[in-house]
């Protein structure tokens, strides 16, 4: 089977850091995505990971250990429009993503 | 500008009612394109692989002749839940796989389903 989990939810203060972490263990890999997705809207893609290491794009970086099977999304400088569900997905292969249980941020003032 | 067109946004239909949803590429042709389910708080799950010129890859537990599913172009693929029930209630999503792009998928704007 394939499992990606995620915590369900966090919470965290305007201004702040947040890591999001995933794990997961899938039958393949051939890359992992962060999305963010705001209620009732498809979901924007945020980064990509297919090697080791951390890939930083403005507030947002994401990091991928994949012996560990983990990987976390960093959000900087967070805004409140920041609030939104955070999914990590893994490219099992011909390009079908499997997504994770979502993560659903709540940024307070 | 958006990639992938999927229509209706919205249907609000009685039970036993046949709804079909359009997911069309844009400005590329999608030789395969994906439709996800999404129930509230949820994540995305995948129901099927839509293959042009092919039979559909169905998901495990999804069930092929309640979601029907036709690639009859290379820019269009469609979703019928048939005889739809409150069950079916749910937020759907299409995404094509755009060649040579640095992201895997492209995605719809999503279809929100209503059965009454």
């Amino acid at each position: 089977g394939q499992n990606i989990d995620q915590p369900t939810e966090m919470t965290a203060t305007e201004g702040a850091i947040v890591q999001i972490n995933c794990t997961y263990q899938t039958s393949g890999f051939n890359g992992l995505f962060w999305y963010q997705q705001h209620a009732g809207e498809a979901p924007t893609f945020l980064s990509y990971n297919v090697l080791d290491g951390l890939e930083e794009k403005g507030r947002f970086s994401s990091f991928l250990s994949r012996s560990k099977g983990y990987s976390y999304l960093l959000l900087k400088e967070l805004q409140m429009k920041d609030s939104a569900s955070y999914l990590c997905a893994v490219n099992t292969g011909f390009q079908k993503l499997v997504f994770g249980t979502g993560t659903r941020l709540l940024v307070s003032p | 500008g958006a990639v992938v067109s999927q229509h209706p946004s919205r249907v609000i239909c009685k039970s036993g009612t046949s709804v079909k949803i359009e997911c069309r590429s844009l400005d590329f042709q999608a030789t395969t394109m994906f439709w996800y389910r999404q129930f509230p708080k949820k994540s995305l799950m995948l129901m099927a692989t839509s293959n042009e010129g092919s039979k559909a890859t169905y998901e495990q537990g999804v069930e092929k002749d309640k979601f029907l599913i036709n690639h009859a172009s290379l820019t269009l693929s469609t979703l019928t839940v048939t005889s739809a029930h409150p069950e079916d209630s749910s937020f759907y999503i299409c995404s094509a796989d755009r060649p040579y792009s640095n992201q895997p998928q492209h995605f719809g704007d999503g279809t929100r389903l209503s059965i009454l």
